[in-house]
């Protein structure tokens, strides 16, 4: 079946302008996770959505960043006056929600790599 | 969750069993092991993961020590589709998120 889709792949702006990343999960998972790597760096989490509520958004790392998720689905990541140290790829996971959060096997996607310039 | 170390990169011959390490030694008794790797620019992938008992899938092989302060990551018979960022991830069930560390570099040589 189809896996967690990311749009758009790439995106290239210029610092101050605001972008939105996209993120269709796998059909019936009702937990979706963000998560960005910049260059060079590991994945830092940013925020998980149990439903269309966030009960996590510890990961953002500013006010410039917010997410939401409409009917239990696609997600939208959103950064407003981007900055260049905004420049990473951002990834997008799913998975179904078991009694034991462990369990939980996270299925990513291919991610949108950002480019703030 | 438990802190996880790994070596910074390894490699083998294709062919060959790859044999990936990770020291987990302040585990706790509900943290799960898993293994994700990370082929170059694609998101990551998830191989398997265990508790306390040895498991097996379709990818891989994973052994916990009886004591659960270690793993290992076996592919039985690495291919060059197997070179990337091997990352072993300790998640308890009190935590969302996924903590990627710094992981294994694998490279498989023909």
């Amino acid at each position: 079946g189809a896996g967690v889709s990311q749009s758009p792949s790439n995106k290239v702006t210029e610092k101050g302008k605001d972008v939105e990343l996209r993120c269709d999960p796998i059909s019936g998972h009702t937990a979706l996770y963000w998560y960005r790597q910049s260059l060079g760096q590991g994945l830092e989490f940013l925020i998980y959505f149990q439903g269309n509520s966030a009960p996590d958004k510890s990961g953002l790392p500013s006010d410039r960043f917010s997410a939401e998720r409409t009917g239990g689905s696609v997600s939208t990541l959103t950064i407003q006056r981007t900055q260049q140290e905004d420049s990473a790829v951002y990834l997008c996971a799913s998975s179904l929600d078991y009694g034991g959060l462990a369990k939980n096997i996270q299925y990513f996607g291919a991610g949108t790599r950002l480019s703030v310039l | 969750d438990a802190k996880t170390t790994q070596p910074p990169s390894m490699d083998c011959a294709e062919g060959r069993a790859a044999n990936l390490p990770c020291n987990h030694s302040t585990i706790s008794g509900n943290e799960y092991v898993y293994w994700y790797r990370q082929i170059h620019s694609q998101g990551p992938q998830y191989i398997i993961h265990g508790l306390k008992n040895n498991e097996t899938n379709e990818m891989a092989s994973l052994i916990i020590t009886e004591d659960r302060k270690s793993s290992t990551l076996i592919l039985p018979h690495a291919t060059l589709r197997d070179t990337a960022v091997y990352y072993c991830i300790v998640r308890s069930d009190s935590s969302y998120k996924l903590i990627f560390g710094s992981g294994t570099r694998l490279l498989v040589r023909p």
